[in-house]
């Protein structure tokens, strides 16, 4: 089955514990992103991915980072959580930037601290 | 900042009835257009795409562009409890991101 997989959907920390929240896709999609959801605000973009070694910032890419080492994954990384991170995550996955169907994740809930 | 905008509801429609999505974009260059329905606690999913000026229709679903006033809108017919949802309006900034609306909260009552 064609998906996008995040792991892990739900996390509780603690300010400052460092975490990663991996993503894998199966359908040999170039381009792949990540997305903050929060009330009132809809989604936003945190990074993306046009392609592997191929990074760049969204519109909240602060406290974030990120790597594509290899095409079918795209791990979020936060060095140093703190509270206001507390969200859902996204992540989402294209044939390439620009096609039609973004393919979402099921989504990672966050909760810091 | 590319902005796309849409209320955020609640929009409470009877059954059966016609349910109206509005959405207005700021960024005069955004080409393609999409609306994405997201059920609580669940990942949008696409449902409409539209690139050119003018009316689209998918079964029960309409989506209506008009880049002059920088308008996007989605009617559902014959609404059914199934379609509550909340709807996201998108659109390409670029070719590397689709912006998206904080969304609208649709409740069809039975």
């Amino acid at each position: 089955e064609a998906q996008v997989t995040q792991n892990p959907r739900y996390l509780i920390t603690v300010t400052g514990k460092k975490l990663t929240v991996t993503c894998s896709q199966n359908m040999n999609h170039e381009y792949m992103s990540w997305y903050r959801q929060d009330p009132g605000l809809g989604l936003r973009q945190i990074y993306y991915s046009m392609n592997v070694e191929v990074t760049d910032k969204g519109d909240v890419p602060e406290g974030y980072k990120v790597s594509r080492k290899e095409k079918r994954n795209f791990p979020l990384i936060l060095e140093s959580p703190s509270p206001n991170q507390t969200s859902l995550y996204f992540c989402a996955s294209n044939l390439f930037a620009g096609a039609n169907v973004l393919t979402f994740g099921a989504g990672s809930r966050l909760t810091v601290l | 900042q590319k902005e796309v905008e849409q209320n955020s509801g609640p929009l409470s429609v009877p059954e059966g009835a016609i349910a109206s999505l509005n959405c207005t974009y700021s960024d005069r260059g955004s080409q393609s257009f999409f609306w994405y329905r997201q059920y609580s606690g669940k990942s949008p999913e696409l449902i409409m795409s539209i690139y050119s000026n003018g009316d689209k229709e998918d079964g029960r679903f309409t989506a209506q562009l008009n880049k002059a006033s920088q308008y996007v809108s989605l009617l559902i017919r014959d609404s059914q409890p199934s379609d509550s949802a909340t709807y996201l309006c998108a659109a390409h900034a670029g070719a590397q991101k689709l912006v998206f609306g904080q969304g609208t909260r649709l409740t069809i009552n039975p």
